[in-house]
């Protein structure tokens, strides 16, 4: 079975200064990882997406995140906030033994940005 | 490059009632999802096709839940009778995914519809 866990509810960052969204996973094969975002009264967006190579992927609205092995971590980063990066973010995985695709989410953690 | 469609944005029913969603994924998507995200929560995948056939549905209450996607396009989700926890966000998807390909596409999701059981 695969399953994400996203440990903090809510990140409250002073914008311009860096943020961090942590996620963790679990997989029985190989992680295939996703970030989306999630405005108010809007779908999912796409961010970023690792799915093998540099542990350093990097996504739209100049967010990236950081694959770990070893911590089975998935980390979502930004060097400088803005009050508009406030809104839902969902950490996703897919085992690479799933051939049907199927994604599971976390429980997403809500970004606010402060003047 | 026009993105997944739904209606109705938001429907109000009674407990008991029956309600449909609609979706159009984005064109030449093989693959359509159904999820189901309850407030506070991340979203829940209900169901998966990939053209006409049914590729994963095992979180899919099919009691009361039911959905198709007769020519591999567009789909409805259908709710019958409606239950007061099945108050959520009905959120379509569609991918490049197929089964078994060696590629990783990313999901690409619509705006969802708000459904609302009194």
């Amino acid at each position: 079975a695969q399953s994400v866990a996203q440990p903090e509810d809510q990140v409250n960052v002073a914008e311009g200064n860096p943020l961090t969204v942590k996620c963790t996973y679990s997989v029985s094969g190989n992680p295939y990882l996703f970030w989306y975002v999630q405005y108010p009264n809007r779908g999912l967006q796409f961010l970023l997406k690792y799915i093998t190579g540099d542990n350093l992927v990097k996504g739209s609205y100049g967010f990236e995140a950081e694959f770990n092995k070893s911590q089975t971590s998935f980390h979502l980063k930004k060097p400088s906030a803005l009050v508009s990066d406030s809104a839902l973010y969902f950490c996703a995985v897919r085992d690479n033994n799933n051939a049907g695709n199927m994604l599971t989410f976390g429980g997403g953690t809500r970004l606010m940005v402060k003047p | 490059e026009a993105g997944v469609a739904q209606s109705p944005r938001y429907k109000i029913i009674e407990k008991r009632q029956s309600v449909a969603f609609w979706c159009n994924p984005i064109s030449g998507h093989a693959t359509l999802y159904w999820y189901q995200q309850i407030l506070g929560q991340g979203p829940k995948l209900l169901i998966q096709f990939q053209n006409n056939g049914v590729v994963d549905d095992s979180q899919l209450p099919k009691d009361r839940f039911s959905a198709e996607r007769l020519k591999g396009v567009d789909s409805t989700l259908k709710i019958q009778p409606a239950k007061l926890e099945d108050s959520a966000v009905y959120l379509c998807a569609s991918s490049l995914d197929r089964l078994y390909s060696p590629y990783i596409y990313s999901q690409y999701f619509g705006p969802g519809t708000r459904l609302t059981v009194l």
